[in-house]
């Protein structure tokens, strides 16, 4: 069964970038969608957008300026950037798996923390 | 961008059927996910395509899909159901996923 695992810093600074990896195991990174969701405290979940093994991406629009992702399959792994951060930044981020276009996600990973702060 | 619209909350009794309803235009013609997320836990789906259940979701949740809106319907509800519950589409006009607000399933 795929699992993942997010890593990155916990604090980020205003302004800077906010970089994020998650680790694929017990299965193949090539054959999924793989996706970045985050949650900010007692509020919903928002998709920030999605990579493919062949490095194709789609991204949400609102975030789109300042989001990058890149993938490693090598290392079976998979990243996020996103830049100019705020405070409105500050939320658990998830790396989910996605099969196919229109399925669901699953697995997810356990989110990790992130706080924008100076 | 296409809007998924969710009620904030719904409350039931314990043995009662809940419906959670996720709205967004011609919604049937697309295919809807519903996700089940307690406190401190990263989601977990347990309807998928519309009225699908995945192996280890009980029974008792159930799903539908058709002209405007989507529903997910908890059936003899239990304190454990209490949860946070979010539907999810792919937003084929513009290449991306949609989640709904999500709806606070209370248990009385």
């Amino acid at each position: 069964q795929v699992q993942l695992q997010e890593s990155g810093p916990g604090l980020v600074k205003p302004s800077e970038t906010l970089s994020l990896t998650c680790t694929v195991s017990d299965g193949s990174i090539s054959n999924y969608y793989w996706n970045w969701i985050r949650q900010p405290a007692g509020k919903g979940l928002e998709w920030i957008g999605r990579i493919y093994a062949s490095g194709s991406t789609n991204y949400n629009p609102s975030l789109k300026s300042r989001v990058t992702m890149s993938i490693d399959t090598s290392r079976n792994q998979f990243s996020l950037k996103l830049s100019s951060v705020t405070a409105a930044d500050t939320a658990i981020y998830y790396c989910a798996g996605e099969k196919s276009t229109r399925s669901w996600f699953d697995p997810w990973g356990q989110g990790t923390l992130v706080t924008v702060s100076s | 961008s296409y809007v998924l619209t969710q009620p904030p909350s719904v409350s039931v009794a314990p043995g009662k059927t809940a419906r959670i309803t996720c709205g967004g235009n011609n919604i049937g013609r697309k295919s809807v996910h519903w996700f089940q997320q307690k406190p401190g836990q990263a989601p977990v789906v347990v309807i998928y395509y519309d009225s699908d259940r995945p192996s280890g979701i009980p029974e008792r949740f159930s799903g539908s899909n058709s002209g405007n809106t989507a529903t997910l319907t908890i059936s003899r509800v239990e304190a454990g159901d209490e949860a946070d519950y979010y539907c999810q589409v792919w937003d084929n006009s513009s290449d991306h996923q949609v989640f709904g607000g999500g709806t606070r399933l209370t248990v009385l």
